[in-house]
């Protein structure tokens, strides 16, 4: 059980910023939000991840609404690399350190 | 690169057979997490080791099993094999033992059984 719900796919053009949006209606106050891509079928890679205030990194910004059912993940400048699976996944429960991954979207950058 | 070694990278087999997979965790880090990958049931976790000891268990099959050694490498060994086991294989490994680290993932192992 995922947890979590994402578009099957999303297209984007090259340069400009992809947003990606993730629905967990059914988070609890002590859960993270993380997010992962895995292009190909590389090992999935580890972008950012967040509890309830927006976090930027060298990847990407996370923003989770004030009520934290749902986030979106931004890429301000897509690239053609960054064409991948894109994860959103919270942790279940206190003690479970299960990742569930979920069917992610798949973002498809178009030159 | 994650710093994750899996070995070996493609590995073929036949039904019925035994294979054991490998992974060296990043440097420092003590929890190993793995995951199989098949197409129809995406990324799945099977188990988790920290610091030598089994920390969480998920849809690992009976036939499956793994540990983790002394120096923090971990093995996987999957047994009876069937054709449904054919899948990507990934290690991962973080810091410590909860899930507030994000995990480093390895290259995988990918797992045909004929």
């Amino acid at each position: 059980d995922a947890k979590t719900t994402q578009p099957p796919s999303m297209d984007c053009a090259e340069g400009r910023a992809a947003n990606l949006p993730c629905n967990h209606s059914t988070i609890s106050g002590n859960e993270y939000v993380y997010w992962y891509r895995q292009i190909h079928s590389q090992g999935p890679q580890y972008i950012i991840h967040g509890l309830k205030n927006n976090e930027t990194n060298e990847m990407a910004s996370l923003i989770i609404t004030e009520d934290r059912k749902s986030s979106t993940l931004i890429l301000p400048h897509a690239t053609l690399r960054d064409t991948a699976v894109y994860y959103c996944i919270v942790r279940v429960a206190e003690n479970d350190n299960q990742f569930y991954f979920g069917t992610g979207t798949s973002l498809t950058v178009i030159p | 690169d994650s710093g994750v070694t899996q070995t070996p990278k493609h590995l073929i087999t036949a039904t019925g057979q035994r294979v054991t997979l490998r992974c060296s965790p990043r440097s420092g880090d003590l929890s190993v997490y793995w995951y199989q990958q098949s197409l129809d049931q995406g990324l799945q976790f099977l188990i988790q080791y920290y610091n030598g000891e089994e920390r969480a268990k998920g849809n690992i099959l009976e036939r499956f099993s793994a540990q983790q050694f002394p120096d923090l490498h971990s093995e996987l060994n999957l047994s009876s094999l069937e054709l449904g086991d054919s899948a990507l294989y990934f290690c991962a490994s973080s810091p410590r033992g909860d899930s507030y680290n994000e995990q480093f993932f390895g290259p995988g192992t990918r797992l045909t059984v004929l």
